[in-house]
């Protein structure tokens, strides 16, 4: 079964408008983290936020935040005023506290238009 | 350069052939990573390690083998490549403990198998 779930494979959106990517996780650990990452076309994997299990908050670094929804399993990123250059794929990945282990879901191609 | 670095950034080899990809990082991180990227698959984890002497399993690590005898050094092997080995290969490393959790990625290593 899949631990992280990304049902968007590709999302189109204008530009300056908010962006929500969807991730679903999976797990019976009550600690545990969950990330998201950029990766631009050029390759490299940018980190961008991170959420702990046990964070009464939500967390937001920036125009990034993580929409937590512990009850639902869900930890949704937001990108408020989209930019030109928020155009890449998004990634969500979970690290559970039983093994530290860090599992990737399989991404959404974000795409800002002008 | 401190950091995490790969080499080869780029590899060609034939069907059989041992092979093997280096990760060194500079930080003394107690965690070390080794994703496959393919399309349609997102990232997936091969081998990590949380400590020298110390790897696990990750979800995919048939046909692969790591080591991790100093800290700052994980190499992967491909004993007998394959062409389904043929993917982008990232290392990671991250610090365990504090208010750190943020996966530090090299820049990959393209590997592709005839």
């Amino acid at each position: 079964a899949q631990k992280i779930t990304q049902t968007q494979p590709g999302m189109f959106v204008q530009e300056k408008e908010a962006v929500t990517l969807d991730c679903t996780y999976d797990t019976s650990d009550q600690s545990y983290g969950l990330f998201w990452y950029k990766q631009p076309s050029s390759g490299e994997m940018i980190f961008l936020i991170y959420q702990g299990s046990y964070d009464e908050q939500n967390a937001t670094e920036g125009r990034y935040s993580l929409n937590f929804q512990k009850a639902r399993k869900s930890a949704n990123l937001v990108i408020s005023a989209s930019q030109l250059g928020d155009s890449a794929m998004y990634f969500c990945a979970m690290r559970e506290g039983r093994d530290d282990k860090i599992i990737f879901g399989k991404g959404t191609r974000l795409h800002i238009l002008p | 350069d401190a950091g995490i670095t790969q080499s080869p950034r780029y590899k060609i080899t034939e069907t059989g052939r041992q092979v093997t990809l280096m990760c060194h990082q500079t930080w003394s991180h107690s965690y070390m990573f080794w994703y496959r990227q393919d399309l349609g698959h997102g990232l997936r984890l091969i081998y990590y390690s949380a400590a020298a002497d110390i790897t696990d399993k990750g979800e995919v690590p048939d046909g692969y083998v790591v080591s991790r005898s100093k800290t700052e050094n994980f190499p992967l092997t491909l004993e007998s490549a394959t062409r389904s080995q043929t993917s982008v290969y990232f290392c990671a490393s991250l610090e365990s403990g504090g208010p750190y959790n943020e996966q530090f990625f090299g820049p990959g290593t393209r590997l592709t198998v005839l």
